[in-house]
């Protein structure tokens, strides 16, 4: 299992804003993934990259790994305040997914 | 499609009572299913995945148990419930290490 740490812990923005959010981890891994949560919600996958990737797009979303410092960031661009939610980082070797805190993202319209 | 199911969305039960939460798959067979609990404004917390049928990992200590019975059934059950109990509890069906989630139970312990 594998566990990821989000940074920072919340994070508040003017909508059309850019939001920034940072994971860390500590041993290798296969894959990273970020996964969003709606307040009082299940979890939503965004996007899965994997460790021989160093950038991957989705919409507005752009997700880096940067595998020797063991870290990934999840950019969104333009930020609606739809994007309000709080977002998570497990990594994975195995099908257990560890989660951490999660970044608590607020849009402000 | 595969699909996962989890009820009831919300919970009110009195301390001492019994727990009973159901989360079925649809679509796939032979899924690792999980069970997380997350309490207010935190991550979320591993309580138990399984791998086949009567199969049950627990990770953590707790008041809480789970069985499978069916291949694509997993419940989350407590013989008596406590105050600390109370949180969202979440069934997730991993594959390929991406997991899908249901949409949640809400469980207040008064």
């Amino acid at each position: 299992s594998q566990q990821g740490e989000e940074d920072p812990q919340a994070l508040s923005i003017q909508e059309g804003e850019n939001a920034t959010m940072n994971c860390s981890y500590k041993t290798s891994i296969n894959n990273l993934q970020w996964y969003r949560q709606n307040s009082g919600r299940g979890l939503v996958h965004l996007i899965l990259i994997r460790s021989n990737e160093r950038e991957k797009h989705s919409g507005r979303l752009r997700v880096t790994l940067d595998t020797s410092k063991k870290s990934s960031s999840l950019l969104i661009t333009a930020s609606r305040a739809a994007d309000t939610a709080s977002y998570f980082c497990p990594a994975g070797n195995t099908g257990k997914l560890i989660f951490g805190q999660g970044t608590t993202l607020q849009v402000k319209p | 499609s595969q699909t996962i199911h989890q009820w009831p969305a919300t919970l009110v039960q009195p301390v001492g009572s019994p727990l009973s939460l159901e989360c079925t798959v649809e679509g796939t067979s032979n899924p690792n299913l999980y069970w997380y609990r997350q309490a207010a404004g935190r991550g979320l917390q591993l309580l138990f995945y399984s791998v086949g049928i009567g199969q049950i990992s627990s990770e953590v200590p707790q008041n809480l148990s789970a069985s499978r019975p069916q291949d694509r059934q997993f419940i989350l059950s407590s013989k008596k419930l406590l105050l600390s109990d109370s949180g969202f509890y979440l069934c997730a069906w991993i594959i390929n290490t991406e997991a899908f989630f249901g949409q949640g139970t809400r469980l207040t312990v008064v």
